[in-house]
């Protein structure tokens, strides 16, 4: 069946890089497009960027000064990087997967929690 | 950007209850307005695509409608596992965006 699961740190201080890895298992990366969505607490969905089944990424204007994303293909694994982390970066971060047309969501990963603090 | 306006952002209902949450775009988005389910865990669901699909699985008590910027999803009759929050997105253009959220909170 198809999951999506988000790993990483729990905890990372102010200045510093964010890594999160997104595995995948019932489908293939160069089939699908793989996006990143953050929610800060008690907030709303923000989309970050997205893996697209071809290798192509697009990024979230406000973040793309920052954000990096990447693939293993041979791994089933996506990678979010995320520099220069502040406060206001703490929240919960999805790896979610579209269909190639129609464009929702239809998989999501159960979520981490990032905290950004010293 | 598409800003997605969501109303109400506390919705406060009883069992069996009929709701409508509404979702407007900032400009026009072609029927490209999806539905999802959060609950307090975490989980994501989706629940309706493309205005109208319903996703597999999910009940046929829910419904979605709309065109232009004006969409709503409809719950006939609420049952207990459905308090939870629901967002609306727009996958017209780059980047997504989503709605502020709707909170279907027991009466």
């Amino acid at each position: 069946q198809v999951q999506l699961k988000e790993s990483g740190p729990g905890l990372v201080q102010p200045s510093q890089t964010l890594s999160l890895t997104c595995t995948v298992s019932g489908f293939s990366l160069t089939s699908y497009n793989v996006h990143w969505v953050r929610q800060p607490p008690g907030k709303g969905l923000e989309w970050m960027g997205r893996m697209r089944y071809n290798g192509d990424t697009s990024y979230n204007s406000a973040l793309k000064s920052r954000l990096s994303i990447s693939r293993d293909t041979s791994k089933n694994q996506v990678f979010l990087k995320m520099n220069s982390l502040q406060t206001d970066d703490t929240g919960t971060y999805y790896c979610t997967r579209d269909q190639l047309g129609p464009y929702y969501f239809d998989y999501w990963g159960q979520g981490i929690m990032v905290t950004v603090s010293s | 950007d598409i800003q997605m306006t969501q109303s109400p952002s506390s919705l406060p209902a009883s069992l069996g209850e009929r709701v409508t949450i509404s979702c407007r775009a900032s400009q026009g988005i072609s029927n490209n307005l999806n539905w999802y389910q959060q609950k307090p865990d975490g989980t994501i669901k989706p629940l309706i695509y493309y205005t109208s699909n319903l996703q597999s699985g999910v009940p046929s008590r829910f419904s979605g409608s709309g065109s232009g910027t004006d969409y709503s999803l409809t719950i006939s009759s609420l049952e207990p596992e459905d308090f939870a929050m629901y967002y609306c997105q727009q996958d017209a253009s780059f980047p997504r965006t989503f709605g502020g959220g709707t909170k279907l909170e027991l009466k």
